[in-house]
């Protein structure tokens, strides 16, 4: 399954089938960027990050690819899983002007079993 | 051990009352943030603070007012307040590698 993060907020995929989750950051001169997941109740979690050096990152079950041309992120989730519910939020730090992150409009993944 | 925790994790008042929420980490970094959550899900920067010096303020209402007595510790107090208030809040801290810990959030209901 597929989603553009800030057009269609809700993806749902099918237990053990991989999910793309897309995001258009804003700033140009972003150069570090961060997936975070949010289970209910919870605060965001880490996930992944990338440097704007690099167009792409492997961790465990999640690759997250940046596309500096078109100011794209995406967080791939393979072999997505029930526990892997969420909602998900891109993040782009912004160094000047005192350090911060913006987060993107955020995902809803759900996993059904 | 909680490394970022937030206190209390739900609040509820009335229009027009003071209250403070307040947080505290244990990861030893130099940066601590709070952010808003509506019921969009939409995370907002509010405040920054590194080793204990106000360095962001965003576009916030001077009803809310960060203290931070030392580097460990980030308080928001909230004054006169609104309906729309109402949201989570989060504190967070950033580490050397800039990724943050999140706190487990206040639910803040304003009636």
């Amino acid at each position: 399954g597929e989603s553009v993060g800030l057009h269609l907020p809700t993806l749902s995929v099918q237990e053990g089938d991989n999910s793309i989750i897309n995001c258009a950051y804003s700033n140009s001169a972003s150069d570090y960027f961060i997936w975070y997941k949010q289970e209910s109740g919870k605060g965001p979690q880490f996930i992944i990050d990338i440097r704007s050096n690099m167009d792409k990152r492997q961790g465990q079950r999640v690759t997250v690819l940046l596309n500096k041309t078109v100011k794209h992120l995406s967080l791939q989730i393979a072999a997505t899983q029930p526990g892997d519910s969420a909602v998900y939020f891109c993040a782009e730090n912004i160094g000047t002007g005192g350090f911060k992150t913006i987060f993107g409009a955020g995902t809803r993944l759900f996993v059904k079993a | 051990d909680t490394a970022v925790s937030q206190t209390p994790k739900y609040l509820v008042t009335q229009m027009g009352n003071d209250k403070s929420i307040k947080c505290e980490q244990n990861l030893g970094h130099d940066t601590m943030y709070w952010y808003k959550q509506d019921s969009k899900k939409f995370l907002k920067i509010m405040f920054s603070y590194n080793n204990k010096e106000l360095i962001i303020n965003e576009t916030v209402p001077n009803r809310f007012s960060p203290k931070s007595p030392d580097k460990a510790h980030l308080n928001l107090h909230i004054n006169s307040l609104e309906l729309g208030d109402s949201a989570v809040y989060f504190c967070a801290s950033m580490g050397q590698d800039y990724g943050y810990t999140f706190g487990s959030g206040t639910r803040l209901t304003v009636v």
